[in-house]
């Protein structure tokens, strides 16, 4: 399997669930990203981690939790989530973190999640 | 604070014809500049992207983009849209580790 890979690609949960999304990137990549992609509004950095380590947290609730296990996985806990939170959730890695020539990210297809 | 605008929500063109959609961002230093496309139900796909050098760079199916410092807008062009070009299009500019995104343009062709 080649680039990123995100499952599941639909994920529809109660407000009192616990669920984890998962992340996969083929590309020997040192940083990952997670984004929020909701209806109308722009893209929403949420995380971002380089060599396992998490180097950005925009101000995310902690409802959400990110693991980050190896520099080819990344993972977003979920648990108590509010219906505004439902939203098109992507990952997207890249060479590294810095600014550079280098720094194209690659984008998963994303998981559709829907909170009742 | 860094910010990208893209002032159309919606475009429809006709198939066949050309196609511009518009970018102005706000950005101190010098931008790395990237559009990218987003099929529905698809992750975004990286379409060009400017660092420097040639202000006009040309990315896949046959897109294209000119960067104009005095205007502080990075437009995409495309000389013959095909229906397969309906998607939604995004410009994005690279501040330290972030993309910072405008809200999108979503494109319709019409037969």
């Amino acid at each position: 399997e080649t680039g990123v890979t995100q499952t599941p690609r639909h994920l529809v949960m109660g407000m009192t669930n616990k669920k984890s999304l998962k992340c996969e990137q083929h590309l020997g990549h040192n940083a990952m990203y997670w984004y929020k992609q909701s209806a109308k509004k722009p893209l929403e950095l949420m995380f971002v981690y380089s060599l396992e380590e998490r180097v950005e947290n925009n101000s995310v609730p902690s409802r959400f939790s990110p693991e980050c296990p190896n520099s080819s996985h990344l993972f977003l806990h979920l648990h108590t989530l509010q219906p505004e939170d439902s939203a098109l959730y992507l990952c997207a890695s890249s060479q590294d973190t810095r600014g550079s020539s280098y720094n194209e990210q690659f984008f998963g297809p994303g998981t559709r999640l829907t909170v009742l | 604070a860094q910010s990208v605008t893209q002032p159309d929500i919606h475009i429809t063109v006709s198939e066949g014809a050309s196609l511009e959609l518009r970018c102005n961002y706000s950005y101190g230093a010098t931008p790395y500049l990237f559009w990218y496309v987003q099929s529905p139900g698809q992750g975004l796909q990286l379409l060009l992207k400017y660092f420097s050098g040639d202000t006009l760079v040309q990315g896949i199916k046959g897109f294209e983009a000119e960067f104009k410092r005095s205007q502080s807008s990075f437009n995409l062009r495309k000389p013959s849209v095909h229906w397969s070009d309906a998607a939604e299009y995004f410009c994005a500019v690279e501040y330290g580790n972030k993309l910072v995104f405008g809200a999108g343009t979503i494109l319709r062709v019409k037969s």
